[in-house]
């Protein structure tokens, strides 16, 4: 089963804006990576958050982590129209199996 | 320090034929898993190798199958080619030692097209 599931699934915003997306999981986690794809490429890491912690920032990136609620936000701030991407989380458990994605959050960002 | 490389990028196979593809990880990773990426399915786990084992295994059919060299590189195989099979199949690296819960260096992609 996912270990991430990401929502939106789209979201449209403009430019100088700032997007919003979250990703639940289910069980206990030891991490949880957020990536970016642009499109038809590979992944890109953004930013890992442990277990342990409940926010971490880098640039113009916020993440916070919920362990009670089993879940996580991406906040992206002053937006711009290369953050046009999809977002991906990656939660991994104690286990370090199951090496699976959520389905995406697609960001557009307007000019 | 090189990226992980996947080759070939682009390929076009017909339905029962079969293709490898091949991932050469970051210098120093042991890990490398694989992921199929479709527009209906999203980001599939197919498998991931560490030290030339199979560590863990997605939910996919045998026609899909994988190994990894001494050498950390690895290869992936789809036999017996479905029109479903048509997909970004993606491999990613990470550094992590012990059981995988580190960051991934994701390769550019293999696009397959089955005909």
């Amino acid at each position: 089963s996912q270990q991430g599931e990401e929502d939106p699934q789209a979201l449209s915003i403009q430019e100088g804006e700032n997007a919003t997306m979250n990703c639940s999981y289910k069980t206990s986690i030891n991490n949880l990576q957020w990536y970016r794809q642009n499109s038809g490429r590979g992944l890109v890491h953004l930013i890992l958050i442990r277990s342990n912690e409940r926010e971490k920032h880098s640039g113009r990136l916020r993440v916070t982590l919920d362990t009670s609620k089993k879940s996580s936000s991406l906040l992206i701030t002053a937006s711009r129209a290369a953050d046009t991407a999809s977002y991906f989380c990656r939660a991994t458990n104690n286990a370090g199996n199951m090496l699976t994605f959520g389905g995406g959050t697609r960001l557009m960002v307007k000019p | 320090k090189a990226g992980v490389t996947q080759t070939p990028r682009y390929l076009i196979k017909t339905r029962g034929q079969q293709v490898t593809l091949s991932c050469s990880p970051i210098s120093g990773h042991r890990s490398v898993s694989w992921y199929q990426q479709t527009p209906g399915q999203g980001l599939q786990f197919l498998f991931e190798y560490f030290s030339e084992t199979q560590r863990n295994k997605g939910n996919f059919p045998g026609r899909f199958s994988g190994r990894q060299f001494s050498n950390s590189r690895s290869e992936m195989n789809v036999s017996t080619l479905e029109l479903g099979d048509s997909a970004l199949y993606l491999c990613a690296s990470s550094a992590s030692r012990g059981r995988d819960t580190g960051e991934l260096f994701f390769g550019e992609g293999s696009r397959l097209t089955v005909l």
